[in-house]
This record gives C-alpha cells, sequence and structure tokens, in this order.
C-alpha cells in the first residue's frame, strides 16, 4: 500500500529561521515524489518533484530511499512561504493517481 | 493554471439535496481527478477519469458520482448531500508527462 506520512500539522518558526517540513512514504517500488504548496485560500501548485532535483523559492527536497523520507527544507525562511505544505507520492505502476500526506501548516513570524 | 476552473465556487445547500459541481479544462488532458480537502485529512481522491466515459472510484467515493461526457468537463455529483460532505472540493489535472497534477481553484461546499 502507498502511504504518506507528515508527522507535523503545525511547524512555527522565525523569519530568518532554517526549516524543514518532514515527509515519510511507504511503498514498495520506486516512488515519484512531489512536494504541493497552498497559500492562504489559494489552489495547490506544484513546489518540487524529487526527479527534476531543482530548488524553487529557496526550497528543496532530497529523496532518501534508505530512510524512505523526502523532506522539504529551506536555509532561511520568509513570512511569506507561511502556507499548506502536502507531501504526495506516485507509484511506478499503474494509474496516475497521488497519495498525498494530511499537510504541514508552515508559519513564519516575523 | 493549467486552463482549470471550477464551478460554482461556494455553495451552500441543505441535506438530502443533489448538487453539481462542475470542472472545466481547456487544454484537452486525458486525466482528470476529484479530490476533498478536510483538515487533518489532506487530499483525498473521489473518484478519477482516464478518458471521455471513462471513470473509476478512489479512496472516498461513497455518495458521490461522476460523468465525463466531454474531455473537457469532469462533473461531481453529490447525490444526496449529507453533512458530512461538507468540505472544500479540487479538481485536476494530470499532463502525463511528469505525473504531477495542476489543481483548481476549488469549491467550498456547504451543507447545512
Amino acid at each position: 500500500a502507498q502511504r504518506v506520512t507528515q508527522p507535523e500539522k503545525l511547524l512555527s518558526v522565525f523569519k530568518g529561521a532554517p526549516v524543514e517540513l518532514k515527509c515519510n512514504y511507504s511503498y514498495s517500488g520506486s516512488p515519484e515524489l512531489f512536494w504541493y504548496v497552498q497559500y492562504s485560500r489559494q489552489r495547490l501548485q506544484l513546489l518540487l518533484r524529487h526527479i527534476s532535483r531543482e530548488s524553487i523559492k529557496g526550497f528543496t527536497a532530497d529523496l532518501n530511499k534508505g530512510e524512505t523520507s523526502f523532506h522539504l527544507k529551506k536555509p532561511f525562511a520568509q513570512e511569506e512561504d507561511s502556507a499548506m505544505y502536502y507531501c504526495a507520492l506516485k507509484g511506478n505502476t499503474g494509474f496516475q493517481k497521488l497519495v498525498f500526506g494530511t499537510g504541514t501548516r508552515l508559519l513564519v513570524s516575523p | 493554471d493549467a486552463g482549470i476552473t471550477q464551478s460554482p465556487r461556494h455553495k451552500v445547500t441543505e441535506t438530502g439535496t443533489p448538487v453539481t459541481l462542475r470542472c472545466h479544462q481547456t487544454e484537452n488532458h486525458r486525466y482528470m481527478y476529484w479530490y476533498r480537502q478536510d483538515p487533518g485529512h489532506g487530499l483525498r481522491l473521489i473518484h478519477y477519469s482516464y478518458g471521455v466515459k471513462d471513470t473509476d472510484k478512489g479512496e472516498v467515493s461513497d455518495g458521490y458520482s461522476v460523468s465525463r461526457s466531454k474531455t473537457e468537463d469532469f462533473l461531481l455529483t453529490l447525490e444526496s448531500a449529507t453533512s458530512s460532505q461538507t468540505s472544500v472540493y479540487f479538481c485536476a489535472i494530470s499532463t502525463g508527462s511528469l505525473n504531477e497534477q495542476y489543481f483548481g481553484p476549488g469549491t467550498r461546499l456547504t451543507v447545512t
């Protein structure tokens, strides 16, 4: 079964502090992992996908197959980073369905 | 925004009434999805479609039906709305090439 776990419902940091949003997954094959972000009352937007190994808005995420994790990191948080963040997984077989975690709300205070 | 719109954006309805939500896309993508978003549950897949008249159930499909008679439209129907269906509903499309999904703006549904 595919499962995504985001253990923190809320992460509160001060501006300029480092941020790490945790994501662990359960999947027996080679998954594709994504991070989506949702700013207040807006639609979900794709932030990162692991196959691209890119940095968007200063965020990076590395797939660690040994620890089955895909944590999202940013060295210096900004107030505009405050949002809901969802980790999502797609398996490598079958239909193109994504399984989402329950989300972590990031609050960056001045 | 990948040309995805949802209508209505907000709706309040009474228990027991049928409700239909519409998702419209302008780019002829094959795959379309309906999710509901609830606190503590994240996004859960209700139904999805992989082509005209080709649909299947997701993890929380009870009480919902869908139809896709045209590539651009994917309709979600609550046959008899209940208070537990109060939620924010998101439509999504997948381009198929990189497997990521793009989301519509959402519909906030309140069942009283």
